[in-house]
């Protein structure tokens, strides 16, 4: 059984740049959440897909978005990005909505916006 | 509005030794109460989780933790630390999504366990 992925494990953009950052879900995932996480600093919901619709989002500016695909992997889009997305992203996968179902993480990918 | 608080950035202790690592929460619906080890780059990993039923939880890697309604605890302890156990630790409650039909995951800060010869 494959866990989840997520690439690149590295990025580097500067300032009014955009970036997407993509995830492979585990198998039998139908849902998926996107956390960020800044140094120093408990993971911050995004927001989350569910069979391809958001399904909730936390308090990021809409220039954060997402996508979640037929087959359940997931991209994580941000537009001009500012010095503060400096961050370590991580996408979590489970089997439903249901919230007692375990959230798988990825090992994340560190952005650095200069 | 759910909120988790972990006490203490950073605990050391030697190795053999108890470790204690503190979370409080706050919720305004029947809490279920997560704990995960972030490893140096790596993801989370889920060491363990109450939703109901038995308050005192075990999970992986000989943690244990027991939920206390009274006292809106969930610390996490393991009778004798080792060296593998150095990591990062957080504690998180389900959080309603607004405007959605289900829950996300609200962390507190984290605690960094570091463990002494």
């Amino acid at each position: 059984e494959t866990g989840v992925t997520q690439s690149p494990t590295h990025l580097i953009k500067t300032r009014g740049q955009q970036v997407t950052l993509r995830c492979s879900s585990q198998s039998g995932h139908n849902t998926v959440s996107w956390y960020q996480q800044a140094l120093g600093q408990g993971p911050q919901f995004i927001f989350q897909y569910y069979r391809e619709e958001e399904n909730g989002r936390g308090n990021f500016p809409p220039r954060f978005s997402g996508l979640q695909f037929p087959n359940y992997s997931s991209e994580l889009n941000v537009n001009a990005l500012e010095l503060d997305d400096s961050a370590l992203y991580l996408c979590a996968s489970s089997f439903s909505l249901a919230s007692y179902n375990e959230q798988f993480f990825g090992p994340g990918t560190r952005l650095t916006v200069l | 509005a759910q909120s988790v608080t972990q006490l203490g950035s950073h605990v050391s202790v030697s190795e053999g030794a108890l470790v204690l690592l503190r979370c409080n929460y706050s919720s305004s619906v029947p809490p279920y109460l997560f704990w995960y080890v972030q490893y140096p780059n790596q993801g989370l990993q889920l060491l363990l989780k109450y939703t109901t039923g038995a308050t005192l939880v075990k999970g992986i890697n000989g943690f244990e933790a027991e939920f206390k309604k009274s006292e809106t605890s969930f610390h996490l302890t393991k009778p004798s630390a080792h060296m593998s156990d150095a990591a990062e630790y957080f504690c998180a409650v389900r959080t309603p999504n607004s405007g959605g039909s289900n829950y996300k995951l609200t962390f507190g800060k984290g605690t960094l366990l570091t463990v002494n010869p």
